[in-house]
């Protein structure tokens, strides 16, 4: 079974841009959950979506949005990037009993 | 709250067993897990255990959960340098899937 895939890998981007990245998660998973994770802040929750429904979201501005396709592929958009949201993206997947969750390798964005 | 707390570093030799330990602040979490990362790469899981469980063992690693002390410890035996790597926790708060990770633990393994 493949794992869980993230793109792109590696993202720079111009502060005030925006940016859009995409998790495929393992084949029958339905939930997906992102994740930032800076040297400062550590690995904190984004949000998380299951049958294309917003389940939770963590505490992270409007700037930051998810949504989730029928086929369980989810993107998440970052509006007006600054430069503080440099970091590396993780997206995780889990399946029916959602105990286990499943990271992919990341997105390394970084806003110059 | 949520909290979960780590301590920054451990240095071992190889050969020898390496304890993580960790505690967490949710006592309303069902699981708590265990990932491994390592550099430039993504979280993998490890291991996780039940809120009602005390341990669970896993070929070299051994988890044990103190749920009253809200204590969570990873122990490695016979660590190998492949093993170096930053070792989170994380809880589970019930009824969702949200994971609140601790600061991570990096491991050193010397020869």
């Amino acid at each position: 079974k493949a794992g869980v895939t993230q793109t792109p890998r590696y993202l720079i981007k111009t502060r005030g841009q925006q940016v859009t990245l995409s998790c495929s998660p393992i084949s029958g998973h339905r939930s997906v959950s992102w994740y930032q994770q800076t040297p400062g802040q550590g690995l904190q929750f984004l949000f998380e979506y299951f049958s294309e429904t917003q389940r939770n979201k963590g505490n992270f501005p409007g700037r930051f949005s998810g949504r989730q396709f029928s086929n369980s592929r989810s993107e998440m958009n970052v509006s007006t990037l600054e430069l503080g949201d440099s970091a590396l993206y993780l997206c995780a997947s889990s399946g029916r009993e959602n105990t286990e969750q499943y990271f992919g390798p990341g997105t390394r964005l970084t806003v110059t | 709250g949520e909290d979960v707390e780590q301590s920054l570093f451990l240095s071992v030799r190889e050969g020898d067993s390496s304890v993580i330990n960790c505690t967490y602040t949710d006592s309303s979490s069902t699981y708590l897990y265990w990932y491994k990362q390592e550099p430039g790469a993504g979280l993998q899981l490890l291991t996780y255990i039940f809120s009602n469980m005390d341990m669970k063992q896993d070929q070299r690693l051994t988890v044990l959960l103190n749920k009253k002390d809200k204590h969570l410890s990873l122990r490695i035996a016979d660590t190998q340098t492949g093993d170096s790597a930053i070792y989170f926790c994380a809880e589970s708060p019930y009824n969702t899937d949200k994971l609140i990770f601790g600061t991570g633990t990096r491991l050193q393994v010397f020869p």
